[in-house]
């Protein structure tokens, strides 16, 4: 099975800043990346596809870079509405993968 | 307007069976994999298990610790995906979600997410 390993776990940020979370694959994937977000009690909602391509109606601070075994998700300025879990997926082979998540905090 | 909703949760004893059921409205069914993804208490996302299309002869594929137990069917006819879960067990228990797979062939990751149906295993 693929690994998907996200860093960092957690992470306390304010409105305003730019936020990077990392995701790592243990072997390629080429760009076959998704990333969702998940707050509390609710569904995952889908951010970003093939690594880099937003998913229609998420705003434009969010972006995704990556192909291979590294990615990342950034959020340019977080917004009070970020603040959630993440998570990476991958779909580039079957079991399908899930990062163990990286919770968002207000600080 | 996409929707996924899911139905059928509940309590069940260990060794015991469910159906799970997604309704879902707003865009041509046949046309799309599905998935089933749960969420244990307190931990991440799991996949579950994914039906194909129909031009893939709606063939299955699931995550090893549900492989013989579980079975992921669909009715195209009423728009609808279903997961009978056999020989359950507490770890099982979870919120179980279905989600849309973005149509056309290749790899491609969910789009659309249900709600999700909560579904206890204990005695």
């Amino acid at each position: 099975d693929i690994q998907m390993t996200q860093s960092p776990s957690s992470l306390s940020a304010s409105v305003g800043d730019r936020v990077t979370i990392t995701c790592r694959a243990s072997q390629g994937i080429n760009n076959w990346l998704a990333w969702y977000q998940q707050k509390p009690e609710k569904a995952p909602k889908s951010l970003i596809y093939d690594a880099s391509s937003l998913h229609s109606g998420v705003p434009s601070r969010f972006s995704g870079s990556g192909s291979g075994t590294d990615f990342t998700l950034t959020i340019s300025s977080l917004q009070p509405e970020d603040f959630a879990t993440y998570y990476c997926q991958q779909y580039y082979d079957y079991p399908i993968t899930f990062g163990q998540g990286t919770r968002l905090e207000i600080k | 307007e996409v929707q996924l909703v899911e139905s059928g949760g509940g309590l069940v004893q260990p060794g015991g069976s469910l159906r799970l059921s997604c309704g879902t409205s707003g865009f041509i069914f046949s046309d799309h994999y599905m998935d089933w993804v749960r969420q244990a208490p307190g931990k991440g996302l799991e996949w579950v298990g994914r039906s194909r299309d129909k031009a893939h002869s709606y063939t299955t594929v699931y995550a090893a610790s549900v492989q013989g137990r579980f079975t992921v069917s669909r009715d195209d006819s009423k728009n609808s995906l279903y997961l009978q879960m056999n020989s359950l067990k507490t770890e099982d228990t979870a919120v179980y979600y279905c989600g849309r797979r973005r149509q056309g062939s290749g790899r491609h990751a969910v789009d659309y997410w249900g709600q999700g149906t909560v579904f206890t295993v204990s005695s």
